[in-house]
């Protein structure tokens, strides 16, 4: 079956770098989303990427849809503190009835 | 709209009880999930629901779970007996998907039952 995997699992980021994180697919994917779970919270739906090659940005996170479909990346610039959480990726496949979500990564910032 | 709710938040049980948890999807949506968090194993699906008709449960670890859906606004996912290694966060998702190819199929997650085995 289709797998969505994410790396890194962890990142550690000094309160105002910027840090990439980034989601492969075995198969590709009819459309991949993003959300972010806060600690202790549940996960909330960040943003949908649909076509080949797609650009979406949310102030300081750029999300990228792959020219294969088959990846996609999640840039944070300017990390704050309130960026702290997991964030998961969900792809589905063509065929797929069902989102299939990444491990995520978690991220930690050090002020 | 209030969102998904769940029910119970916590549940704390002994080994061998009957656990049930319940959750409310958002109305008009058409699908609901069943997932499972844990440190070790991360999110993981354990039962789909479309239309009120479970469409895949290859997710679900064992005989002990069972998960039902007798109509549009209410589903349950029981666990019985209970066992320590089922201590983990229970969350419920709903979202409109059509056999169209619909894209906006959005998850909206409940807050979740946390629940510890003892």
């Amino acid at each position: 079956g289709q797998q969505v995997m994410q790396i890194p699992q962890y990142q550690h980021v000094q309160e105002g770098e910027d840090f990439t994180t980034y989601c492969n697919s075995s198969t590709t994917l009819s459309n991949i989303q993003w959300y972010k779970q806060r600690p202790g919270g549940h996960p909330v739906f960040l943003i949908q990427l649909v076509k080949s090659g797609e650009v979406k940005k949310q102030k300081r996170l750029t999300f990228q849809f792959g020219e294969a479909k088959k990846n996609s990346s999640l840039h944070i610039t300017a990390t704050q503190t309130t960026d702290v959480g997991t964030y998961f990726c969900a792809g589905r496949g063509s065929n797929d009835y069902k989102l299939s979500f990444g491990a995520g990564t978690t991220v930690t910032v050090r002020a | 709209d209030a969102g998904v709710i769940q029910s119970p938040r916590h549940e704390v049980t002994e080994m061998g009880q009957e656990v049930t948890l319940r959750c409310k999807p958002i109305s008009g949506h058409n699908s609901l999930f069943w997932y499972r968090q844990t440190m070790m194993r991360g999110l993981e699906l354990l039962i789909y629901f479309n239309n009120n008709v479970p469409i895949d449960d290859s997710g679900m670890p064992e005989d002990r779970f069972s998960a039902k859906m007798p109509n549009a606004s209410f589903s349950t996912l029981k666990i019985q007996p209970s066992e320590p290694r089922d201590s983990a966060v229970y969350f419920c998702a709903s979202s409109w998907w059509g056999f169209s190819g619909r894209v906006e199929e959005t998850q909206y997650f409940g807050p979740g039952t946390r629940l510890l085995v003892l």
